[in-house]
């Protein structure tokens, strides 16, 4: 699976938008973009991914550059609880769910 | 709909003891999977599992063993505890995809081992 590049840190004052950028120059063309966090140590939560169209949910948009070498996690709203370790993971399919885990970007959202 | 549920919490464990951490989903989720956390670190992938009776070894395999007999467990055996393996382990679970099943993780809330 393609490597990925995020900033280690990044901070938001809260009910700004938080736009979490991530490097994936690599990337080859059956390959997923995810995104996940990780609150305070717990578990990992799936926020969103995608192929090569933007993508929205409930939690998140993802915007994803035409040559998909580079994507956005955009929080729109953020809020003290958005406060967590972000991580970008590039995966194809098959061979089971194995995610490669960077460092991530630790978000801060502050007053 | 309990999810991913990983047992126990918290271990601390003597150099050379053996113990087994418990992982199951209620999901029907064919791919499990292991993964240790150490501090300030991503999570890196100890072994995995794309069915019942298929594992397969991730980027850290050695000191531990798993088995997958059905498809709702998924426990991680540590033969021989060492210092080193002293880190928060979570278990992951997902759907394959096929179908267009949606394919994002599920994860535990982990298993805190300190091994002295």
């Amino acid at each position: 699976d393609a490597k990925t590049t995020q900033p280690p840190s990044m901070d938001c004052a809260e009910g700004r938008a938080a736009n979490l950028p991530c490097n994936h120059s690599t990337i080859s063309g059956n390959e997923y973009v995810y995104w996940y966090r990780q609150i305070h140590s717990q578990g990992p939560q799936y926020i969103i991914h995608g192929l090569k169209n933007n993508e929205t949910n409930e939690m998140a948009s993802l915007i994803i550059t035409e040559d998909r070498k580079s994507s956005t996690l955009i929080l729109p709203h953020a809020t003290l609880r958005d406060t967590a370790v972000y991580y970008c993971i590039v995966r194809g399919t098959g061979g089971g769910n194995k995610l490669t885990f960077g460092t991530g970007t630790q978000l801060k959202v502050e007053l | 709909n309990a999810g991913v549920t990983q047992t126990p919490k918290f271990q601390v464990l003597k150099t050379g003891q053996s113990m087994t951490l418990q992982c199951a989903q209620d999901m029907n989720h064919e791919y499990m999977s292991w993964y240790r956390q150490d501090p300030g670190m991503g999570l890196r992938l100890i072994h995995y599992s794309v069915g019942a009776g298929i594992t397969d070894q991730g980027e850290v395999p050695n000191g531990y063993n798993v088995s997958r007999s059905t498809t709702e467990d998924f426990p991680l055996r540590l033969l021989s505890a060492a210092p080193s393996q002293t880190s928060v382990y979570f278990c992951a679970s997902s759907y394959s995809g096929t179908g267009g099943r949606r394919t994002e993780a599920f994860f535990g809330q982990g298993t805190r081992l300190t091994v002295v």
